[in-house]
């Protein structure tokens, strides 16, 4: 079964920087294109990063862009997000989550979600 | 930047029918997902493109989409389908949307 399991989180004051990972497993990781979208506690769902399967693709949300940085190691099946900057609104749950296809720039649906690990940004 | 608007909340009573809209320009040109979270869980995929069901989703479940809205209904609502529901479209500009969620009650 489709397996995604996230790590990393903690708190971190402003202005520092932390890693994401989200280990896959139960599926061609290769094969899908990865997002990030976090959920601030007791807000809505806000999308955040997208990555294409071979890499060649990679969107951002304007509220990270410049600070947020994703990739992935096809390799060791992982996904990552490099935040840098962080501000207190980017507390959040973070969760990793696979979309069941990405063809021609468009994507279509997030179709499995990891469990989350919250990020706390605090001075 | 692409809007999704939803009602922040709907209730509905057991066995009724609940019915969940989200709007935004020129919706019925995309195509829409809906998820559902459930209190301390993560989203899960209810509806994608616009009609379909995945595999362990209750037939209850349904969506349509045109014009400007695109809707989720659940036929028979039950307690179990109290949750939050968000839609999502992808914008050529704006990449993935959410709406902003919607709070089902059922009572």
């Amino acid at each position: 079964q489709v397996q995604l399991v996230e790590s990393g989180g903690g708190v971190v004051q402003p202005g520092r920087s932390l890693r994401l990972s989200c280990e896959a497993s139960g599926f061609s990781f290769y094969n899908y294109a990865m997002h990030w979208v976090r959920q601030a506690p007791g807000k809505g769902l806000e999308w955040v990063a997208v990555i294409w399967f071979d890499t060649n693709i990679i969107y951002y949300a304007d509220s990270v862009k410049g600070r947020f940085t994703i990739s992935r190691d096809n390799s060791k099946k992982t996904l990552y997000l490099q935040m840098n900057s962080l501000r207190v609104e980017d507390t959040a749950v973070y969760y990793c989550v696979r979309d069941w296809d990405c063809s021609d720039g468009v994507c279509s649906a997030l179709d499995y979600w990891g469990q989350g690990t919250l990020v706390t940004v605090s001075s | 930047s692409y809007d999704l608007t939803q009602p922040p909340s709907v209730s509905v009573s057991p066995g009724q029918t609940a019915s969940i809209s989200c709007s935004g320009d020129g919706l019925g040109d995309k195509y829409v997902c809906w998820y559902q979270q459930r209190p301390g869980q993560s989203p899960v995929l209810a509806i994608y493109q616009d009609t379909k069901r995945p595999s362990g989703i209750p037939e209850r479940f349904s969506g349509s989409n045109s014009g400007n809205t695109a809707t989720l209904t659940i036929s028979g609502t039950q307690a179990m389908d109290e949750a939050d529901y968000y839609c999502q479209a992808w914008d050529s500009n704006t990449y993935v949307v959410f709406g902003g969620g919607t709070k089902l009650t059922v009572l």
